[in-house]
């Protein structure tokens, strides 16, 4: 079962930021928050993932609430091809469950012109 | 270049009959991981494994079968007791470690006719 909350579908301008809410309130506490990307058809690809920082690379954003049962993930400046399934994701974090990614059925990101 | 390799992108079978996904990569990744994603759902874990001679089942083996002879290979097998295999399969690999992400291949489309 998805350990994650996600809405369904949003959608955002192009140029504006978009940010994509993610509930997550039975991590645990050495569970990595990952967040991925889908498009159609296409291998999921790996965006951003964090522990109880927010963190920043050259693609997104990611903030942790502190105590950590949401997270955000921001796209700064959004692109037309950044329209995408995008997967929060909580991941084992050890033993059996060591590597694994447990995804949802994501939010489905519209950017238009 | 370093990456994952699925071939082929396409597969058609009749039913009854077992069929080989093969996945590949070169990125020295101890762990490797199947996948399977249905119309408009999430990644589903069907087998996984930590290390070469080792694997261990998903959420949904059922019907599936793989090897881990070699670390940069990790065959899937479909097998005929498999009773709903068309599907998107997906191949994944990462290091042995909760903090690294998975890194996915291009993905194999199986249609049972």
């Amino acid at each position: 079962d998805a350990k994650t909350t996600q809405p369904p579908s949003m959608d955002c301008a192009e140029g504006r930021a978009a940010n994509l809410p993610c509930n997550h309130s039975t991590i645990s506490g050495n569970e990595y928050v990952y967040w991925y990307r889908q498009i159609h058809s296409q291998g999921p690809q790996y965006i951003i993932h964090g522990l109880k920082n927010n963190e920043t690379n050259e693609m997104a954003s990611l903030i942790i609430t502190e105590d950590r049962k949401s997270s955000t993930l921001i796209l700064p400046h959004a692109t037309l091809r950044d329209t995408a399934v995008y997967y929060c994701i909580v991941s084992g974090n050890g033993g059996s469950t060591l590597g694994r990614l447990y995804f949802g059925r994501g939010t489905q990101l519209t950017v238009w012109p | 270049d370093g990456g994952i390799t699925q071939s082929p992108k396409y597969l058609f079978r009749k039913e009854g009959q077992n069929v080989t996904l093969s996945c590949e990569q070169n990125l020295n990744h101890d762990a490797m991981y199947w996948y399977r994603q249905d119309p408009g759902q999430g990644l589903r874990l069907i087998y996984y494994s930590q290390i070469v001679n080792d694997f261990q089942k998903g959420d949904i083996a059922e019907g599936y079968s793989v090897s881990r002879e070699k670390k940069e290979s990790f065959p899937l097998t479909v097998t005929s007791a498999q009773k709903n295999p068309t599907a998107f399969y997906l191949c994944a690999s990462s290091r042995r470690d909760p903090s690294h992400e998975q890194f996915f291949g291009p993905g194999t489309r199986l249609t049972v006719l």
